[in-house]
């Protein structure tokens, strides 16, 4: 069945440092990526999202591509702050709005100044 | 935005008691509502779907007279978890697609502490 494979955490950084969270998954057809982050205590907010071949999602300075070649749809960031230490899923849906979600395990992310 | 309001945040019940969590969807209709459970440090895992005016769906493995899901409405679906235990300490959090595109919106979640 479809899956979603992220790089174990946790992953400690530096302010400014570039992050990179890596997300390979396996899916039949061609499915919707996403990237959810986490705060503590919350629940869940879209980061954002791929919905086709070569498609970069963009939000707040993060930025991922949907790499149809390599099945993969990594996280990066190029200047991470301390407000950024979350914990990151990546997930992978059908293409209706109505399609189950499939979550990779999270990537928890601390960031210290 | 779409928005989902999930209540309590945070509830703590005696051991075999009842406890309902409430999702709302706002400013959407939400014919469908995702139920999700999770675990401390690990990812969620789907419990169930519900539709409103229809049975909810059940994933594998999870005891749906144990977790009984109501869509009474397109704005509101609700949990309980009866007769609970410790063992039933969790988030639970529900999502619903808000129509136009993939992807979902999440309520806050619910931390349930079963003492």
């Amino acid at each position: 069945g479809d899956s979603v494979t992220q790089m174990e955490g946790p992953v400690t950084l530096s302010e400014e440092a570039f992050l990179t969270i890596n997300c390979t998954y396996t899916a039949t057809g061609y499915p919707s990526l996403f990237w959810y982050v986490q705060y503590p205590g919350e629940g869940l907010q879209l980061l954002l999202k791929a919905t086709k071949a070569d498609d970069k999602g963009s939000n707040k300075g993060f930025e991922a591509t949907y790499r149809k070649e390599t099945t993969s749809f990594h996280l990066e960031k190029g200047s991470v702050q301390v407000s950024d230490s979350a914990v990151y899923f990546c997930a992978l849906s059908g293409k209706t709005s109505y399609d189950k979600v499939i979550f990779g395990p999270g990537t928890s992310l601390s960031v210290i100044p | 935005g779409a928005v989902v309001s999930q209540h309590p945040s945070r509830v703590i019940c005696k051991s075999g008691t009842s406890v309902k969590i409430e999702c709302r969807s706002l400013d959407f209709q939400a014919t469908t509502m995702f139920w999700y459970r999770q675990f401390p440090k690990q990812s969620l895992m789907l419990m169930a779907t519900s539709n409103e005016g229809s049975k909810a769906t059940y994933e594998q493995g999870v005891e749906k007279d144990k977790f009984l899901i109501n869509h009474a409405s397109l704005t509101l679906s609700t949990l309980t978890v009866t007769s609970a235990h410790p063992e039933d300490s969790s988030f639970y959090i529900c999502s619903a697609p808000p129509g136009g595109s993939p992807g979902y919106t999440f309520g806050s979640g619910t931390r349930l502490t079963v003492v």
